[in-house]
């Protein structure tokens, strides 16, 4: 196992709910990467913070925002829920100059 | 568009029967390539990875994997399954020096070894 923890399990929200998931980092990590697994699929890069600041985003709607804590943790935040937002939601934590991410086991939200 | 395609999406192998699972890339500039593996409930972990240099990369678990340019190709392969090696396959990229580039990741490889 990695040192990368993420809460919840498991959620459950129905359509225009907001949630809110929580990452952990690795010790010594500075900087932690969101990815979206939809059933079936590879993970999708949502966005990535470094030094409590987003420094990268894919292919995502303004409504998936992010911040991260002076302790390098991290929250990903969804407005406005999707049906579609249904999927596994990982978190990675990596260290600037070492390009190598270490995932969390990640939060499975179903938007109903 | 950068992108990492996967060639098999199921692959049901004998144990002890040698494996190969095709990885190609869409990259502008140089990239570093991953392949990460999911176990049954368990969380991605990393087999291995290029960045640059000797092209033939060694992994955990006796995998390895070829870095091939002229063919935008980093197929992974093990001389002989084992049942635990039952699991999913994820190719993935970045642009050298990583830095805000996210992996792009493949759709994945369903890895079913057959006792």
């Amino acid at each position: 196992e990695t040192g990368v923890t993420q809460s919840p399990t498991h959620l459950i929200k129905t359509r225009g709910q907001q949630v809110t998931l929580r990452c952990s980092s690795q010790s010594g990590h500075n900087t932690v990467s969101w990815y979206q697994q939809a059933l079936g699929q590879g993970p999708q890069f949502i966005f990535q913070y470094y030094r409590e600041e987003e420094n990268g985003r894919g292919n995502f709607p303004p409504r998936f925002s992010g911040l991260q804590f002076p302790n390098y943790s991290s929250e990903l935040n969804v407005n406005a829920l999707e049906l579609d937002d249904s999927a596994l939601y990982l978190c990675a934590s990596s260290s600037q100059g070492l390009n190598e991410q270490f995932f969390g086991p990640g939060t499975r939200l179903t938007v109903l | 568009a950068q992108s990492v395609s996967q060639h098999n999406h199921h692959v049901i192998l004998s144990e002890a029967a040698s494996l190969e699972l095709g990885c190609n890339y869409s990259y502008g500039g140089t990239v570093n390539l991953f392949w990460y593996v999911q176990y049954p409930g368990q969380h991605l972990q990393l087999l291995l990875k290029y960045f640059s240099g000797d092209p033939l990369v060694k992994g955990i678990k006796g995998f390895e994997a070829e870095f091939i340019k002229s063919k935008f190709s980093f197929n992974l392969r093990k001389p002989s399954v084992q049942w635990s090696d039952t699991a999913e396959y994820f190719c993935a990229a970045n642009s050298l020096g990583g830095g805000a580039d996210g992996l792009t990741f493949g759709k994945g490889t369903h890895l079913i070894i057959q006792p």
